[in-house]
């Protein structure tokens, strides 16, 4: 069984602040772990995911992260951010043989001015 | 850019009644989805289905819910008795080849039961 963890429900930030939104998961197989981000009202995205190589992972909208595997984290990370970036994050985790994502509860990034 | 596209946007029904979400995916994509997120909660998987034959399910996916391919392109998920802790938004996913290349989600339905 495979769980996520997101240890901050709200992260508020003011625009051009560096950002890390955290995550961590647990899994008895091998992982592969995606971030998403849900704008208001909208689906959700693909930021990035991480599947095998490097444990670094740059996505779109100058988002990364970083794959720990001793830590089991997988946090998200953006040097600068800006007021559209507001929005949710989810940090999800598939594994073993099943293809199914596990989500965490999300974290809701709020920029302000 | 390929979308998956769900119909309608917003549904509301009255309890009991039989709703059907509508998903078309990814035209060379194998793998379908089910996800929900009652409002303020996570996002919860409820379905799986590959090569016309559901996958895996969730204790969610009881039977009250039931999925189909009908026509090779659309994806449907029925509800057949709603009742009011169904109330959520419906996120429909495909991927080529599962986790490989990641998922895509469409924009959700929205169904309000009342």
């Amino acid at each position: 069984a495979q769980s996520v963890t997101q240890l901050d429900s709200q992260v508020p930030v003011f625009e051009e602040a560096p950002v890390e939104l955290r995550c961590n998961y647990s899994s008895s197989v091998s992982v592969y772990l995606f971030w998403y981000v849900q704008y208001p009202n909208q689906g959700l995205q693909l930021l990035l995911k991480y599947l095998s190589g490097s444990t670094l992972v740059k996505g779109i909208n100058g988002f990364e992260a970083e794959f720990n595997k001793s830590q089991t984290s997988f946090h998200l990370r953006k040097p600068s951010v800006h007021i559209s970036d507001t929005a949710e994050y989810f940090c999800a985790v598939s594994g073993g043989s099943n293809y199914k994502l596990t989500f965490g509860k999300g974290t809701l990034l709020t920029v302000n001015p | 850019e390929p979308e998956v596209t769900q119909t309608p946007s917003h549904q509301v029904t009255q309890m009991g009644q039989e709703v059907i979400l509508r998903c078309v995916p990814i035209s060379n994509h194998l793998y379908f989805y089910w996800y929900r997120q009652i409002l303020g909660q996570k996002v919860e998987f409820l379905v799986s289905f590959y090569n016309n034959e559901i996958s895996e399910k969730s204790e969610i996916f009881d039977d009250q819910f039931s999925v189909e391919r009908p026509d090779g392109s659309n994806f449907t998920l029925k509800i057949r008795s709603t009742k009011l802790e169904d109330s959520a938004m419906y996120f429909c996913a495909s991927s080529e080849a599962a986790r490989i290349y990641g998922y895509t989600f469409g924009s959700g339905t929205r169904l309000t039961v009342v």
